[in-house]
């Protein structure tokens, strides 16, 4: 078992909808989550960055993490043609010499 | 302030040759790691160094592979008698310290003949 799992995809959305991305894990000992965006043959580039359970919102993304269910989200409203990406969830354990342990990555369309 | 800088971004090398890719932290960063990219997967964790040290080598393939990071001068990964397996795209991050962030480079994609 992989210790984090993502869906690749593909998935395709209208302009304006609101996009779900989710990924699971099993290490409980994971402190740190993150969210990725990829565009093709670009370095990840980090949009979300979160140490606690709950919500954290910014401008159209929100994450979401569930420690307790081992589940963390993003979400993307009012989606745009510029959001088709591959979104990599990330996450790394509060050490000293942490490294980040990715998903697969979803690949994201937004259809205009 | 510039961003993590990777060279060269693309580089073709024959079977047995040495690959070299080279990796320049943020300004600030003292932290650097590398990850490598197959076509289609995720970004699988290789070497994680500070300045003159080696944190963790846990995803570093046992043999051909190496990496520096001197105290002067880019981070190199070095990748002896390469061969077709090894093709992917090679990322740097770097960051200020190992609880925060990781900033990505751009990739040297590297394609093995």
């Amino acid at each position: 078992q992989k210790e984090v799992e993502q869906d690749p995809g593909p998935l395709s959305v209208p302009e304006g909808a609101i996009v779900s991305l989710n990924c699971t894990y099993s290490n409980s000992a994971f402190q740190y989550f993150m969210w990725y965006r990829q565009y093709s043959r670009k370095g990840p580039e980090l949009l979300m960055y979160t140490y606690s359970s709950g919500n954290k919102e910014d401008g159209r993304f929100t994450a979401q993490v569930d420690k307790s269910s081992k589940y963390i989200s993003l979400f993307i409203r009012d989606s745009q043609p510029s959001d088709s990406a591959t979104y990599l969830c990330a996450m790394k354990e509060y050490s000293s010499a942490s490294k980040i342990i990715f998903g697969s990555g979803t690949r994201l369309s937004i259809r205009p | 302030n510039a961003g993590v800088m990777q060279n060269p971004r693309h580089l073709v090398r024959r079977r047995g040759q040495e690959a070299r890719l080279r990796c320049s932290p943020m300004k600030g960063h003292s932290h650097v790691y590398w990850y490598r990219q197959l076509p289609e997967e995720g970004l699988k964790f290789m070497v994680y160094l500070q300045k003159e040290n080696i944190i963790d080598e846990s995803g570093m393939p046992k043999e051909r592979f190496s990496a520096e990071f001197p105290k002067e001068g880019p981070s190199i990964l070095r990748i002896q008698q390469v061969v077709r397996g090894d093709s992917a795209a090679y990322f740097c991050a770097s960051s200020p310290g190992d609880e925060y962030e990781q900033y990505f480079g751009p990739g040297t994609r590297l394609t093995v003949t």
